[in-house]
């Protein structure tokens, strides 16, 4: 029944050594978000694929990356990852790339840098 | 810029009672809102949304929404708190592009007994 499916949900990684995080979905829509969540703040787009267009926001670092190859899955890698990149991440999907458009949840993976 | 604040950063409620979380926003033509809720382990599920029309919005799990123009509000409420609904609510408001959404901090809502 699962939608949207994070993997891992428990990440450990050293400061500085690459990561990637994966997420899949079974509702086939075009658009697929990652989404940073800091302890106690907000959850904050990152970027977003329309289908294969890859749309960053302004203030993402260069140190956050992100792969779709096919309409199931996205990856978000991050490069060199610092102590302030510690978070959960979430995946979220939708049909259509509009707000007006529900967005799907995945349970998001929580990343630690040690 | 928009922007979402949820004043309350944690409420309690005893079981049966009744729920209002508040929600402000800033935007300045009529806006997109949403309200998502977070349970532990899970991640965020849309428990309404308000884009025209009636201002009083209802949702699942029993949950509605009132908009207020006036008081650039979209406050959540429940008549009677069950036990599962203890979780991390988050009050959205769509930017002006409408493209993403802009989440406030959330709400955490612990149910007594």
């Amino acid at each position: 029944d699962a939608m949207v499916i994070q993997n891992p949900r428990y990440q450990v990684t050293q400061f500085g050594k690459p990561v990637t995080l994966s997420c899949s979905q079974t509702l086939n829509h075009n658009v697929m978000y990652w989404y940073q969540q800091k302890s106690s703040q907000a959850p904050k787009l990152l970027f977003h694929y329309y289908d294969k267009d890859f749309n960053n926001e302004a203030d993402t670092p260069d140190n956050f990356q992100s792969r779709r190859p096919n309409t199931s899955f996205c990856f978000l890698d991050i490069r060199s990852p610092g102590l302030g990149d510690a978070a959960m991440y979430l995946c979220a999907t939708s049909r259509v790339y509009s707000s007006a458009d529900t967005q799907y949840f995945g349970p998001g993976t929580r990343l630690t840098v040690l | 810029a928009q922007s979402v604040t949820q004043p309350d950063i944690h409420i309690t409620v005893s079981e049966g009672a009744s729920l209002e979380l508040r929600c402000n926003y800033s935007y300045g033509a009529t806006p997109y809102l949403f309200w998502y809720v977070q349970s532990p382990g899970q991640g965020l599920q849309l428990l309404l949304k308000y884009f025209s029309g009636d201002t009083l919005v209802q949702g699942i799990k029993g949950f509605e929404a009132e908009f207020k123009r006036s008081q650039s509000s979209f406050n959540l409420r429940k008549p009677s708190v069950h036990w599962s609904d203890a979780a991390e609510y988050f009050c959205a408001v769509a930017n002006q592009a409408g493209t993403a959404l802009i989440f406030g901090k959330g709400t955490t809502l612990s149910v007594s007994s």
